[in-house]
């Protein structure tokens, strides 16, 4: 089945202890994003990655690191991490410029 | 001005009307863009890519319009299980991001 996996679903920590959402598909994407979702400000764009080894700045990186080391897989590092970052975030991967796939995203909160 | 703008609604239609939403975006030479579903807090679904020329899809029409910068979904006959928020998302050219409307809410009302 082609899918767009995320872990934790959940996750409750504390300000300025490091943590790593995982980001996994399965569909030979090149394209990978990461999103936040606020509400009343929809979707942010926080990184994208184009391939292996290439990533650029969305439109809310700070705080937020990411890398690319194989096609499949995205994470999202929060090097630490403050309240303003608690967010529902989404990964999401896509063939460039065509429709993109969401993961079912991982609620964030930063206490 | 955002680069993508949508009406927050809710709209709140009876079962059986027919609804429209537009998303107006400010990058003219903008290539790609698309219709998700987003249930309450779950991740965003594909509805429909709008191409040029415009598309269908059962109850679902897609059409943008360049001229004046903005791309419009039309449900037919609408069903309670349409209620959902719609979103619209454009991939500027030139760009490799994705920038998306906040998303207009629909109530469909029995």
């Amino acid at each position: 089945e082609a899918q767009v996996t995320q872990n934790p679903r959940y996750l409750i920590t504390v300000t300025g202890k490091k943590l790593t959402v995982t980001c996994s598909q399965n569909m030979n994407h090149e394209y990978m994003s990461w999103y936040r979702q606020d509400p009343g400000l929809g979707l942010r764009q926080i990184y994208y990655s184009m391939n292996v080894e290439v990533t650029d700045k969305g439109d809310v990186p700070e705080g937020y690191k990411v890398s690319r080391k194989e096609k499949r897989n995205f994470p999202l590092i929060l090097e630490s991490p403050s309240p303003n970052q608690t967010s529902l975030y989404f990964c999401a991967s896509s063939e460039l410029g065509y429709e993109q796939y969401f993961g079912p995203g991982t609620r964030l909160t930063v206490t | 001005r955002k680069e993508v703008e949508q009406d927050p609604g809710p709209f709140n239609v009876p079962e059986g009307a027919t609804v429209a939403f537009n998303c107006t975006y400010s990058n003219s030479a903008s290539q790609s863009f698309f219709w998700y579903r987003q249930d309450c807090r779950k991740e965003p679904k594909l509805l429909m890519s709008v191409y040029s020329s415009g598309n269908e899809d059962g109850r679902f029409t897609a059409q943008l319009n360049r001229a004046s910068q903005y791309i419009s979904l039309l449900i037919r006959d609408s069903k309670l299980s349409d209620s959902a928020t719609y979103l619209c998302a454009v991939n500027p050219s030139g760009t490799y991001k994705y920038i998306f409307g906040t998303g207009t809410r629909l109530k469909v009302l029995a």
